[in-house]
């Protein structure tokens, strides 16, 4: 089955700086990529998502890149500002609406005020 | 309603005892699916049902789990003689074919 792995599992920003986060997966043949927010007590929220068919997607100050060759995937926040302090998922599955997905481990966003 | 509802937000079961975790997913929503979090990981895979019919549970970890969505809206996931492992949030979602999951605030069950 698939494997996501998710670097770094925390990372901490001053507010205004950028943070990246990245995806590397295995199977060849997923196709959809969402990134997720999850604050605390609450379930994970979609942020951005990206298929395979683009190389990048853009939504005001957040970004995902994908490089199907290399298998990886990247999440970008610019401007950082502390209420994008959560824990960060990514996934990757082959349908995104009839299949399960495999999500990353998560990174602890800090942005310091 | 305008979001997946999931009771009860937190249970505490003895060792050995049954729980039923409800979800209740948004209005018209095809898809569901239950997500198993431990504490500091990502969500995995338990099941997946489409409308009433359960079509994939290559994620329930053993034969004391087990879930339905007998008129393809609300549903149950049970656990049966729980144990220390179980402990986690149970997460439920659901999606409409077009948008993507939409989840639920999870159910933080905890064994002891």
């Amino acid at each position: 089955g698939e494997n996501v792995e998710q670097h770094p599992s925390t990372l901490s920003v001053q507010e205004g700086d950028s943070a990246v986060i990245k995806c590397t997966y295995s199977d060849s043949a997923s196709n959809y990529f969402p990134w997720y927010k999850q604050e605390l007590g609450k379930g994970p929220q979609l942020i951005i998502d990206i298929r395979s068919n683009v190389g990048e997607k853009k939504d005001q100050r957040i970004a995902v890149t994908l490089n199907k060759t290399a298998k990886h995937f990247s999440l970008h926040i610019t401007e950082t500002q502390p209420e994008d302090s959560a824990v960060y998922f990514c996934a990757a599955t082959t349908n995104y609406n009839f299949n399960k997905f495999y999500f990353g481990s998560g990174t602890k966003l800090n942005v310091k005020p | 309603g305008a979001g997946v509802s999931q009771s009860p937000r937190y249970k505490v079961a003895k060792r050995g005892q049954d729980v039923a975790l409800r979800c209740d997913p948004i209005s018209g929503h095809v898809s569901l699916f239950w997500y198993q979090q431990a504490l500091g990981q990502g969500p995995e895979f338990l099941t997946y049902f489409q409308n009433e019919a359960q079509l994939d549970k290559s994620g329930l970890p053993s034969d004391r789990f087990f879930a339905e969505r007998p008129e393809g809206s609300v549903s149950t996931l049970k656990i049966q003689r729980t144990q220390q492992e179980d402990s986690a949030v149970y997460l439920c979602a659901s999606s409409d074919g077009i948008g993507g999951y939409t989840f639920g605030s999870g159910t933080r069950l905890t064994v002891v």
